[in-house]
């Protein structure tokens, strides 16, 4: 059974960097067919993909937050990361990391965390 | 850029009868769309992949159609517990979700 669980900081200050980790059980986050994935719901709204990393490393970035944004994985403890620098106010949201499906592009979610409120302010 | 746009924003089903929500895509998605429940203070939760494909778990009652640009989620016969925030999600094209349709009990 795959779970995921955030964890982090739940207040950033304006133009700091927010960090997040994702802890991955019931599946190595180093075999192929996962895309590991970070998801964001603002306050009251719907959802927005921020990006998602694949065992290789290799990496896929919303266009619109790309520039801000950074993933990585740390195999050894089968977790994966999320950067966000110089963040505003309307980073404020709350942050799911995810497992998506797929082999030569990432598919549908399958998997979810629980999700972390992250506030931006001073 | 690809937008989803769901129809409608609320709908009111009395308890037994059939839902049908609406996805359409801005450009063809082929049959790579996804729906997810969401119910408050949740994670999404998937149902339905590559249009018509119930997740593991999914009840029966929960079933998906269309291809290209036009898709539906019909849930058969509401429970109470089906009581939501639906979203449709493709996948085609990097990731965009729709805005999410609302379920309430008549």
């Amino acid at each position: 059974q795959v779970q995921l669980q955030e964890s982090g900081p739940g207040l950033v200050k304006p133009s700091q960097t927010l960090s997040l980790t994702c802890t991955v059980s019931g599946v190595s986050i180093s075999s192929a067919g996962s895309y590991w994935t970070w998801i964001r719901q603002h306050p009251g709204k719907g959802l927005e993909g921020i990006g998602n990393i694949y065992y290789t490393g290799r990496t896929h970035y919303s266009p619109s937050l790309k520039s801000r944004v950074s993933m990585s994985l740390d195999t050894s403890k089968n977790q994966f990361s999320l950067r966000l620098t110089s963040v505003i106010a309307a980073d404020t949201a709350v942050y799911f990391c995810a497992r998506a499906e797929g082999v030569v592009m990432p598919g549908a979610i399958h998997n979810w965390g629980p999700g972390t409120q992250v506030s931006v302010s001073s | 850029e690809m937008v989803m746009t769901q129809s409608p924003a609320t709908l009111s089903v009395s308890p037994g009868e059939r839902a049908t929500l609406s996805c359409r895509a801005s450009q063809s998605v082929s049959s790579n769309l996804a729906w997810y429940q969401q119910k408050p203070g949740q994670a999404p939760r998937l149902l339905i992949y590559a249009a018509s494909t119930r997740a593991t778990g999914i009840p029966a009652r929960f079933s998906g159609s269309g291809s290209g640009t036009d898709f539906t989620l019909t849930i058969s016969s509401l429970q109470s517990e089906d009581i939501a925030v639906y979203y449709c999600q493709q996948y085609n094209d990097w990731w965009t979700f729709g805005q999410g349709t609302k379920v309430e009990i008549k």
